[in-house]
């Protein structure tokens, strides 16, 4: 089976712009989660979906949503970037939701904000 | 909320030492435990995971062992080889949906041949 992808794999932005991130699961599995990786704060979560609803959200602000196609691809989006965006962002997918499932990560599309 | 804490965040062996990562959480009602591995540019893979109903596995020369008493759990590597040089990441989690995994921040290991 082909892994997670993860569309763009670079990125790079200036600070108040917005920008949309995609991520492919593994065919068959169902949930996807999203993270954000970087050198400080290590691997946060950011939120998790299932069947096109987001079930869990991490502590985040607003400027971070998400959406998931009935085909189970997602895409996240942040608005208003801010300096401290700049991070690999990774997403996971798993069968099935929930914390205690295996997860397995795309590349990452790693976010430059200028 | 869950807190995970892991220790060393670097840790430099010579090829064939043994390596040990230690994770400390928060949460007892945690009772799963992954350990991934990330190699310089590249994603997360699990390489092992653990369940709170026993209290070590092992799988080739990578074991983890877990002390739910303690709240705490290690990754053991054994005759380590360069290629086993990343990060690697302990994560917890408890059962119900509200739950979220939550990571530690990641060991950098080095192993020098």
């Amino acid at each position: 089976k082909a892994g997670v992808t993860q569309t763009p794999r670079y990125l790079i932005k200036t600070r108040g712009q917005q920008v949309t991130l995609s991520c492919s699961p593994i065919s068959g599995h169902r949930s996807v989660s999203w993270y954000q990786q970087t050198p400080g704060q290590g691997l946060q979560f950011l939120f998790e979906y299932f069947s096109e609803t987001q079930r869990n959200k991490g502590n985040f602000p607003g400027r971070f949503s998400g959406r998931q196609f009935s085909n189970s691809r997602s895409e996240m989006n942040v608005s208003t970037l801010e300096l401290g965006d700049s991070a690999l962002y990774l997403c996971a997918s798993s069968v099935r939701p929930g914390a205690q499932e295996t997860q397995y990560f795309g590349p990452g599309t790693r976010l430059l904000v200028l | 909320g869950e807190n995970v804490e892991q220790h060393p965040s670097t840790l430099s062996v010579q090829e064939g030492d043994s390596a040990v990562i230690k994770c400390t959480y928060s949460d007892s009602a945690s009772n799963y435990f992954p350990w991934y591995k990330q190699e310089l540019g590249k994603r997360p893979q699990l390489i092992i995971d653990i369940r709170s109903n026993v209290g070590e596995k092992k799988d080739q020369r990578i074991a983890v062992t877990l002390n739910k008493t303690a709240k705490h759990f290690s990754l053991h590597i054994t005759e380590t080889q360069p290629e086993d040089s990343a990060v690697y990441f302990c994560a917890a989690s408890a059962p119900g949906g509200s739950y979220i995994p939550t990571f530690g921040r990641g060991t950098s290991l080095i192993v020098h041949p």
